[in-house]
């Protein structure tokens, strides 16, 4: 059964600070990895992506992949209180396979 | 372009009673994916539907069950329902990409169904 694992938090940092996002998964053939943010009562929405080992910047937001320590992590910089939300973890195979989510990390940002 | 649209958004059943939920994705897409959401077990994945047949499925009795019609609408199917199976129902699409499918899925809003 291939995992994938987050601290369910809740991760709270105050206004204007980086937010580190941490994620682990278990299948070292798993190719793409995404971001996925969920609002209290919304439904998730893809943020960020990446393939490559490395660091990926959009915006606010860094995505870095260590495939051979098989985490993924999401930075938030400069946090705002509007960035408060649930970041889900999605990985996948390539070709059709499935995308496997962690359980989530709540973040709160506090003014 | 329209998003991806369940019917119905909430709904309240009996135990043993059975559900079925339905899902229309954006226009274009062939994949959809079925979720069950609750506060203790995050997002768990029920099945996969691609041009009108299961590609992948999760770790679900048979009680659920799934099927894509031709316009690439899904319904899915719980039957013989438990108190359980309480939870938020998300469907979600993506696009075919390359030889296989994007990692992207847009969701809808949810079919929120309670068992009593």
């Amino acid at each position: 059964q291939k995992e994938v694992e987050q601290n369910s938090g809740p991760l709270s940092v105050p206004e204007g600070a980086i937010a580190s996002l941490n994620c682990t998964y278990s299948d070292r053939g798993s190719q793409s990895f995404f971001w996925y943010r969920q609002y209290s009562g919304k439904s998730p929405e893809l943020i960020m992506f990446i393939y490559s080992n490395g660091d990926k910047e959009d915006g606010r937001f860094t995505a870095q992949l260590n495939k051979a320590s098989q985490y993924v992590s999401l930075l938030i910089r400069d946090s705002q209180p509007s960035d408060s939300a649930t970041y889900l973890c999605a990985v996948k195979d390539g070709g059709f396979q499935k995308l496997v989510f962690g359980t989530g990390t709540r973040l709160l940002v506090s003014p | 372009k329209a998003g991806v649209t369940q019917t119905p958004r909430y709904l309240i059943k009996t135990r043993g009673q059975q559900v079925t939920l339905s899902c229309s994705p954006i226009s274009g897409h062939r994949s959809v994916s079925w979720y069950q959401q609750t506060p203790g077990q995050g997002l768990q994945f029920l099945f996969e539907y691609f041009s009108e047949t299961q590609r992948n499925k999760g770790n679900f009795p048979g009680r659920f069950s799934g099927r894509q019609f031709s316009n690439s609408r899904s319904e899915m199917n719980v039957s013989t329902l438990e108190l359980g199976d309480s939870a938020l129902y998300l469907c979600a699409s993506r696009r075919t990409q390359g030889q296989g499918l994007s990692g992207e899925l847009f969701f809808g809003e949810g079919s929120r169904l309670t068992v009593l």
